[in-house]
């Protein structure tokens, strides 16, 4: 069963921590890409990746991180560098400019 | 950039009535734009596209129009029920890339259908 897997679920950050989020995808897409959802506003670009060992800054990578070493993942790291990280995350993929798929999620919070 | 306009941004229907949200776009080089459902929680979900070689498409109860003049296209859901619930997005696609980083969406419209 394809698709875009996401975890955790829930994430809680404490100040000064960097944390990780997974993105994993049994698609075969090669370009990968990582969103920020706040309530009442539209997706926001952070990083996006068209093939291994290769990423972009999007619209607002700051405080933000990724690596491509392998095609079915792309990890993003919220660094202490970000000082509103409380967001809802989104992992995507897609083949080319076909269709845009979504992963469900992760919640960040800060404690 | 792209800028893309969602109207409205809540959106209450009784079951069985039509329901209409509207966007604009800004860059009339646009050629793509996708329609997403997203429920609570949950990641968003695409429901239809259209690209811009067409004026419409229907997919069962749901339906997208482009209008490329005007620079607007719009989604309608026929025979709502209860589960359309949700909370939909529009985005629109400049051309350039191999991928949807240029793609910008809108801000969203809650959907709200009573049974």
């Amino acid at each position: 069963d394809g698709g875009i897997t996401q975890s955790p679920k829930y994430l809680f950050r404490k100040e000064g921590q960097n944390v990780t989020l997974s993105c994993e995808q049994n698609l075969n897409h090669d370009a990968m890409y990582w969103y920020r959802q706040d309530p009442g506003q539209g997706l926001r670009l952070i990083y996006y990746s068209q093939i291994v060992n290769d990423f972009q800054k999007g619209d607002i990578a700051e405080g933000y991180s990724v690596s491509r070493e392998k095609k079915e993942s792309f990890p993003l790291t919220v660094t202490s560098a970000q000082k509103n990280p409380t967001a809802f995350y989104l992992c995507a993929s897609s083949r080319g400019r076909e269709k845009l798929f979504f992963g469900s999620g992760t919640q960040l919070s800060v404690l | 950039g792209e800028n893309v306009e969602q109207h409205p941004s809540t959106l209450s229907v009784q079951e069985g009535d039509s329901a209409v949200i509207k966007c604009t776009y800004s860059d009339s080089a646009s050629n793509y734009f996708p329609w997403y459902k997203q429920e609570l929680g949950k990641g968003p979900q695409l429901i239809i596209d259209i690209r811009s070689n067409v004026g419409e498409k229907k997919d069962q109860r749901i339906a997208v129009t482009l209008n490329k003049t005007a620079k607007h296209f719009s989604l309608h859901i026929t025979e709502t029920q209860p589960e359309d619930s949700a909370v939909y997005f529009c985005a629109a696609s400049p051309p350039g890339g191999t991928g949807f980083q240029k793609l910008v969406f809108g801000t969203g419209t809650r959907l709200l259908v009573s049974p």
